[in-house]
C-alpha cells in the first residue's frame, strides 16, 4: 500500500521568512495531493491541493510543487505570519472513495 | 452546511468501560472514515465506509474496535472495553464521491481512558 514520509517533524521561523515541508510517497498511481492544517484542538482543513498532472500551484502565500518522477511533493509558505503556527499534514491519494494517507505531520512554529 | 459533526467533544471513562463515539458527515457525502491521531503514530486510518458499506477496516487495533453505519447521515465508532492505551483523539471525515476527493475533518473526540 501507499507510505507517505514527511520531514522535517519540527519547523521553527522567523517571522517573514519561508517555510518548506517535504513529503515523499511510494506509489506511483497515486494522483492527488492535499495538504492539512490542524490548529489546537481542531480537525484537519485542506489549505491546498494538487493532481499528478499539475506540476505547481500557488494560492497567496502558499505554493505546492509536485515531483512525479522522485515521487515527492514540497509544501512552501511565503512570508510566514504567526498565525501559520499548526500542525501540518501531507497526504495522497490513489484514487477517489479510497481513503488518504498522510504524513506523520510537521508542526510549524512562526516566531514573531 | 454545518460540517462533519462529531459527538461527544470530550470523553473521559473508566477502564473496562463502553465508549461509543458519534459522527453525522456532511449531507451528500459518500465516504465515510475513521482516523486515530495519537502523539506517537500520527494519523491513523481505522476504518473506511462507502455508501454506508465498510470496505477496509483492516486498520482497526482489536476486536474491541467495531464501527457501524446504519444510514448516510450517521456513523458510530464502538469500543468494548475501553483500554488507557485507547486514549487519544479519534477524527470522523466525509468526502464526495466522483473528481473532488478533499476530506472534511469534524473537530475530533478526545477519549481518555482512566
Amino acid at each position: 500500500g501507499e507510505n507517505v514520509e514527511q520531514h522535517p517533524s519540527t519547523l521553527s521561523v522567523q517571522e517573514g521568512d519561508s517555510a518548506v515541508i517535504k513529503c515523499t510517497y511510494s506509489d506511483s498511481a497515486s494522483n492527488y495531493f492535499p495538504w492539512y492544517k490542524q490548529e489546537l484542538g481542531k480537525g484537519p482543513q485542506l489549505i491546498i491541493d494538487i493532481r499528478s498532472n499539475v506540476g505547481e500551484k500557488k494560492d497567496q502565500r502558499i505554493a505546492v510543487t509536485l515531483n512525479k518522477t522522485a515521487k515527492h511533493f514540497s509544501l512552501h509558505i511565503t512570508e510566514t505570519q504567526p498565525e501559520d503556527s499548526a500542525v501540518y499534514f501531507c497526504a495522497a491519494l490513489y484514487s477517489g472513495n479510497t481513503p488518504l494517507v498522510f504524513g506523520k505531520g510537521t508542526r510549524l512554529s512562526v516566531i514573531a | 452546511d454545518a460540517g462533519v459533526i462529531q459527538s461527544p467533544r470530550h470523553e473521559v471513562t473508566e477502564m473496562g468501560q463502553e465508549v461509543t463515539l458519534r459522527c453525522k458527515p456532511i449531507s451528500g457525502h459518500n465516504s465515510l472514515f475513521w482516523y486515530r491521531q495519537t502523539m506517537m503514530r500520527g494519523l491513523e486510518l481505522l476504518i473506511y465506509f462507502n455508501n454506508n458499506v465498510p470496505i477496509d477496516d483492516s486498520g482497526m487495533p482489536e476486536d474491541r474496535f467495531s464501527a457501524k453505519m446504519p444510514n448516510a447521515s450517521f456513523s458510530t465508532l464502538k469500543i468494548q472495553p475501553s483500554e488507557p492505551r485507547d486514549s487519544a483523539v479519534y477524527f470522523c471525515a466525509s468526502s464526495p464521491t466522483g473528481e473532488r476527493t478533499e476530506a472534511f475533518f469534524g473537530q475530533g473526540t478526545r477519549l481518555t481512558v482512566v
